[in-house]
C-alpha cells in the first residue's frame, strides 16, 4: 500500500529565511503524482505544487519548489523567504489510483505545522 | 479559486440523529470525494463518485453513505451519528487528469455529543 510519511510535527523559521519541510513516500508504483496542500489556521486546503514521477525537473511555483530525490523516494517542499503569512499546517500528498481507474484518490501524511518568527 | 461551497459549516448534533452535509460545485467537474480529517491522520477518504448516480466506498466509509443526483452536488449522510464521526468533513473536486490537483472546500466542523 502507498504511504507517505511527514516526520516533523511541527518546525520554526525566521521570516526572510528559507525552510524544507520533509515527505518521504513509499510505491510499487512506477507513475505517481505528489501534491503539497497549504492549511491555514482558518481550516482551508490550498494546492500548492505537483511533481509527477517522470517529469524532468523539480516542480516550482513562486516561493515554493520541490526537491525531488526519487531514489531516495522524498518530495521535500521547500519554502523560500517565509513570511508571516506562511505559518500554517502543510501536507503532502499522493496519489493512488482508485479501483477500476476510474479516478485517483489522494493520500496524505500527517502534516507539518510551520510557525513563521517575526 | 474552485466553485465549491460546504453547507453547513458547522453543525452540533447528538449521537443517534441523523446527518447530511452538502457539497456543491459550480466547475461541471466529473469527480467528487469526501474525506474526513482527525489529528494524526490527515485526510483520509470516505466517499467518492465518478459521476451522476456512480458512488462507491473508500477507506472509511463505515457508518456514511452518499449521494449524487445532479452533477454539481454529492451529499454525505450519516444515518445515525456516533461520537467517532466527530471530525472536520472537507468535499474534495477533480476533472480526472492526473497530474491536476484535487481542489477543497473549505470543510464542515462536526460535532456529535
Amino acid at each position: 500500500a502507498q504511504k507517505i510519511t511527514q516526520t516533523q510535527p511541527g518546525m520554526f523559521v525566521q521570516e526572510k529565511e528559507a525552510v524544507t519541510l520533509d515527505c518521504t513516500y513509499d510505491t510499487s508504483d512506477p507513475s505517481y503524482g505528489l501534491f503539497w496542500y497549504k492549511q491555514p489556521s482558518s481550516g482551508e486546503m490550498i494546492f500548492l505544487i505537483y511533481q509527477g514521477s517522470y517529469d524532468q525537473q523539480n516542480a516550482t511555483e513562486g516561493r515554493y519548489s520541490l526537491n525531488f530525490q526519487k531514489a531516495r523516494k522524498s518530495a521535500n517542499l521547500v519554502i523560500s523567504a517565509s513570511q508571516l503569512g506562511d505559518s500554517a499546517m502543510y501536507f503532502c500528498a499522493m496519489r493512488e489510483l482508485l479501483k477500476g481507474g476510474a479516478t485517483n484518490k489522494l493520500i496524505f501524511g500527517t502534516g507539518t505545522l510551520l510557525a513563521v518568527q517575526p | 479559486d474552485a466553485g465549491i461551497t460546504q453547507s453547513p459549516r458547522h453543525k452540533v448534533t447528538e449521537t443517534g440523529t441523523p446527518v447530511t452535509l452538502r457539497c456543491h460545485q459550480t466547475e461541471n467537474h466529473r469527480y467528487m470525494y469526501w474525506y474526513r480529517q482527525d489529528p494524526g491522520h490527515g485526510l483520509r477518504l470516505i466517499h467518492y463518485s465518478y459521476g451522476v448516480k456512480d458512488t462507491d466506498k473508500g477507506e472509511v466509509s463505515d457508518g456514511y453513505s452518499v449521494s449524487r443526483s445532479k452533477t454539481e452536488d454529492f451529499l454525505l449522510t450519516l444515518e445515525s451519528a456516533t461520537s467517532s464521526q466527530t471530525s472536520v468533513y472537507f468535499c474534495a473536486i477533480s476533472d480526472g487528469v492526473s497530474n491536476q490537483p484535487q481542489h477543497f472546500g473549505d470543510g464542515t466542523r462536526l460535532s456529535i455529543l
